[in-house]
């Protein structure tokens, strides 16, 4: 039991489609990360919450968008994604923002077509 | 620019010996480390930290060591077991930022660990 569920664990998508991933966590944490992991490079911040407020956006693509409706959820939308963003896509939380460490989930597998 | 780097991919040790996993980092800012072990198709979990504050810090087999002027951290596991097969990542951070802290990843080292 991590703590940090993310569904689904592996999806394949076309370039064209749009789809969810979901993030739930049952720590009562208040801040909330999205990472991405590409093979053979360390794991990238994309996008943090805190308090269900986006405090930080690294650069991300347009085609990725979050939305965290409170403090245990967040989703990350996608649509018209490229094949380079076939990739390891891990959730975490942690009790606030800079409130080390932080817990993950188990990922979600993404391949795109 | 990669600011924190383990240079080795991969480490094989053999059950009961000491396993040593490395870790640089360029950005002096940085005060606080953390390790984190990565078994395949699950999340990080997280293993042990330690501030600059400190040289050293110990947690039954792991034990994690600093030396702030080379900039330079190890983690060692004694003894080492084949349970402790993994992806081993270092990750650093300024402490004590709040405002747009986040944890900044190497990446990582598969240790295996022979019976």
């Amino acid at each position: 039991e991590t703590g940090v569920t993310q569904t689904p664990r592996h999806l394949v998508m076309g370039m064209t489609n749009k789809k969810s991933l979901k993030c739930e966590q049952h720590l009562g944490h208040n801040a909330m990360y999205w990472y991405k992991q590409s093979a053979k490079k360390p794991l990238e911040l994309m996008f943090v919450y805190n308090f269900k407020e986006q405090t930080e956006n690294n650069s991300v693509p347009s085609r990725f968008s979050p939305e965290c409706p409170n403090s245990s959820h967040l989703f990350l939308h996608l649509h018209t994604l490229q094949p380079e963003d076939s990739a390891l896509y891990l959730c975490a939380s942690s009790r606030t923002q800079g409130v080390w460490p932080q817990h993950f989930g188990d990922g979600t597998r993404l391949s795109i077509l | 620019d990669q600011q924190v780097k383990q240079n080795s991919p991969s480490l094989s040790v053999q059950e009961g010996r000491i396993s040593i996993l490395n870790c640089d980092y360029t950005n002096s800012m940085f005060d606080y480390f953390l390790w984190y072990k990565k078994y395949p198709a699950e999340g990080p979990t997280f293993l042990i930290s330690i501030s600059s504050i400190k040289d050293k810090n110990e947690d039954g087999r792991f034990t994690v060591f600093l030396n702030k002027s080379a900039k330079h951290l190890s983690l060692h596991i004694v003894p080492s077991q084949p349970g402790d097969s993994a992806v081993y990542f270092c990750a650093a951070t300024e402490e004590e930022e709040t405002s747009g802290s986040r944890l900044t990843f190497g990446e990582g080292t598969q240790l295996t660990v022979n019976p």
